[in-house]
């Protein structure tokens, strides 16, 4: 079966740090492009990040250029985000997801809960 | 930055047509995406490459692009079809990537 894998909920507090992580199975996890999506409560989609098959290119949304990096340890058929200096706006679910090229997003993570709070 | 922009709301009665749009300065350089996203459930791609329907999705559901707008048109709608809804592009370099603000279809 083909799935993403998210480690668990976090609360931390403003300006804290944390990483989040994604596990593929059930497919070839190097061959794929990769995104984070984020969504806040009651909100829309908003695209956070993209790493490249082998983690050579990294792109980032606006909002977290500067205090967030995607990686990828393809030995491990996994996919990080590290997030530094959060704000409570970065409060949201936020999704690990397949890039399958210029077919779109075909499988997403089941999501984890980040909520920034004192 | 680069944005998409939707209408926030659209509503049909049932059997009646929907249609969504979706505007981007980049729609005529790059493909475009159509999700559904039901409440508590991950988003579904039900468009890829501005008009391809993936297995599994309704033939009732379709796409089509013209100049900078794309368009998700939903045909005969069922009362299953009634979530929201986002495109999901990239500007014209390809590395800045992001999502319309979604379009709440309401079903009569």
């Amino acid at each position: 079966e083909v799935k993403l894998m998210q480690s668990g909920g976090v609360v931390v507090q403003p300006g804290g740090s944390l990483r989040l992580s994604c596990a593929a199975s059930g497919f070839t996890f190097d061959d794929y492009a990769m995104h984070w999506v984020r969504q806040a409560p009651g909100k829309g989609l908003e695209w956070v990040s993209l790493i490249n098959w082998n983690g050579a290119n990294t792109y980032y949304g606006d909002s977290v250029k500067g205090r967030f990096t995607v990686s990828r340890d393809n030995s491990k058929n996994s996919l990080y985000l590290n997030m530094n200096s959060l704000r409570p706006e970065d409060t949201a679910l936020y999704y690990c997801a397949k890039l399958a090229g210029h077919d779109g997003i075909d499988i997403w993570g089941q999501g984890t809960m980040v909520t920034v709070s004192s | 930055s680069y944005e998409m922009t939707q209408p926030p709301s659209v509503s049909v009665s049932p059997g009646q047509t929907a249609r969504i749009t979706c505007s981007g300065d980049a729609v005529p350089k790059q493909f475009s995406f159509w999700y559904q996203q039901r409440p508590g459930q991950a988003p579904l791609l039900v468009i890829y490459k501005d008009s391809q329907r993936p297995s599994g999705i309704p033939e009732r559901f379709s796409g089509s692009s013209s100049g900078t707008t794309v368009t998700l048109t939903i045909s005969g709608v069922q009362a299953e079809d009634e979530a929201d809804y986002y495109c999901h592009s990239a500007d014209s370099s390809g590395t800045y990537w992001v999502f319309g603000g979604g379009t709440k279809l309401t079903v009569l």
